[in-house]
């Protein structure tokens, strides 16, 4: 069964724009990842916020996790053709297994 | 430096066959995972190793997957009378120190199977 679920489930911007996307789980949790998979490619982690964490930045990117909502968001500041890809949202509820989100598909449209 | 290395990268086998998946973790990274992907689908998890030993397969779907890592490093996934729906990309992927220490997964770019 699928832990996290992303929406939206495609998202369609220009160049230049903010990308904004939504994970929400059901269970509590140890941690929460972003990950990004190029069409074709394995997926790549992005950034790892702990349960007990608010806020994390990453060069573009900023996520968010509230857990009394159970949700988590990534946004994407000042997109560039090249974000275009799937993002995961994934998280660890302890027990070894990280349970992955059906993902949001990006396109950024230059 | 080398990250997961799987092969083969496609796989078409016919219905009933026998199929072995490989994968060779990064060096050094204690924990091991499967997963599989269908088009348009996030990853399911199937199986994760820390070690050489089996901590979670509660993801396999039914006896005929099965996956080894005898020595603590390189990794076989074996699927049995293969059937049309086990057509799917399986991923691998491996962390230094597994979950629940807060170690993001480095995944491999996964082996395509297709049972005609």
């Amino acid at each position: 069964s699928q832990q996290g679920e992303e929406d939206p489930q495609a998202l369609s911007i220009q160049e230049g724009e903010n990308a904004t996307m939504n994970c929400s789980y059901k269970t509590s949790i140890n941690n929460l990842q972003w990950y990004r998979q190029n069409s074709g490619r394995g997926l790549v982690h992005l950034i790892l916020i702990r349960s007990n964490e608010r806020e994390k930045h990453s060069g573009r990117l900023r996520v968010t996790l509230d857990t009394s909502k159970k949700s988590s968001s990534l946004l994407i500041t000042a997109s560039r053709a090249a974000d275009t890809a799937s993002y995961f949202c994934a998280t660890d509820r302890g027990g070894g297994k990280l349970i992955f989100g059906q993902g949001t598909e990006l396109s950024v449209k230059p | 430096g080398a990250g997961v290395s799987q092969t083969p990268s496609n796989k078409v086998t016919e219905k009933g066959k026998y199929v072995e998946l490989r994968c060779d973790p990064i060096s050094g990274h204690t924990a091991l995972y499967w997963y599989r992907q269908s088009l348009g689908q996030g990853p399911e998890f199937l199986i994760y190793f820390q070690g050489t030993g089996a901590a979670d397969d509660s993801g396999l779907p039914n006896d005929r997957f099965f996956a080894v890592r005898p020595e603590g490093s390189v990794s076989t996934l074996k699927i049995q009378r293969t059937e049309r729906g086990d057509s799917a990309v399986y991923l691998c992927a491996s962390s230094l120190m597994g979950q629940g220490y807060n170690s993001p997964l480095h995944f491999g770019n996964g082996t395509r199977l297709t049972v005609t």
